[in-house]
């Protein structure tokens, strides 16, 4: 399995354009989390999906923000419209985590996609 | 609610030198432990975790570390740094129902030639 792919890598944008990051998770893994790495905040969860339904949007900072899971093996984040604040690094991760089962299981990252909005 | 807190944003050591990196955790259940690593401009890659099987646990890379519940701690040791080693540390924890991993801010280890 190639892993977690997320895309872009680098995304540069101005300031109120919107901004689409996209996520393939594992094949296989049933939960999916989006979180936000900065140097103020470190890492945060923004929004966890099991099953393709959200269950936990409690991180995402306003209604800016906005994700979707249309199927298994893809998920987005939307930002519209964008801020220079929203400059981060944006980490997909996935995890064969089951909501029914002892919650033990690690997370496997992405390479995350650096966005820079100016 | 569930915390932990690296002590240390940076540490650095001599090549060749012991490697530890502080972890001390808050949790009201019995909590799962993990250490990710972060090589620059990369996602976050496990080492290794503590599911309550073994008190010691063994990761990649010669890492390993171990679950003390009297000291609410799961520091990361590895007996002798390589330049290799030179990365981004975090801890994390989950448990009980939680399914959220939350994270330490991070300890950056820089190893010295």
């Amino acid at each position: 399995d190639a892993g977690v792919i997320q895309s872009p890598r680098h995304e540069v944008t101005e300031m109120g354009q919107e901004v689409t990051l996209r996520c393939k998770p594992i094949s296989g893994h049933n939960s999916l989390f989006w979180y936000r790495q900065t140097m103020m905040r470190g890492l945060e969860l923004l929004i966890y999906f099991n099953n393709n339904v959200p269950i936990d949007d409690s991180g995402m900072p306003e209604d800016r923000f906005s994700a979707k899971m249309p199927n298994a093996s893809f998920s987005t984040l939307k930002i519209q419209p964008s801020e220079p604040r929203d400059s981060a690094v944006y980490f997909c991760a996935s995890s064969p985590l089951s909501l029914n089962r002892v919650v033990n299981t690690e997370a496997f990252f992405g390479q995350g996609t650096r966005l820079t909005v100016v | 609610a569930q915390s932990v807190t690296q002590l240390g944003s940076h540490v650095s050591v001599s090549e060749g030198a012991l490697v530890l990196l502080r972890c001390n955790y808050s949790s009201s259940v019995p909590p799962y432990l993990f250490w990710y690593v972060q090589y620059p401009n990369q996602g976050l890659q496990l080492l290794l975790k503590y599911t309550s099987a073994a008190t010691l646990v063994k990761g990649i890379n010669g890492f390993e570390a171990e679950f003390k519940k009297s000291e609410t701690s799961f520091h990361l040791t590895k007996p002798s740094a390589h330049m290799s080693d030179a990365a981004e540390y975090f801890c994390a924890i989950s448990g009980g129902s939680n399914y959220k991993l939350t994270f330490g801010k991070g300890t950056l280890l820089t190893v010295n030639p």
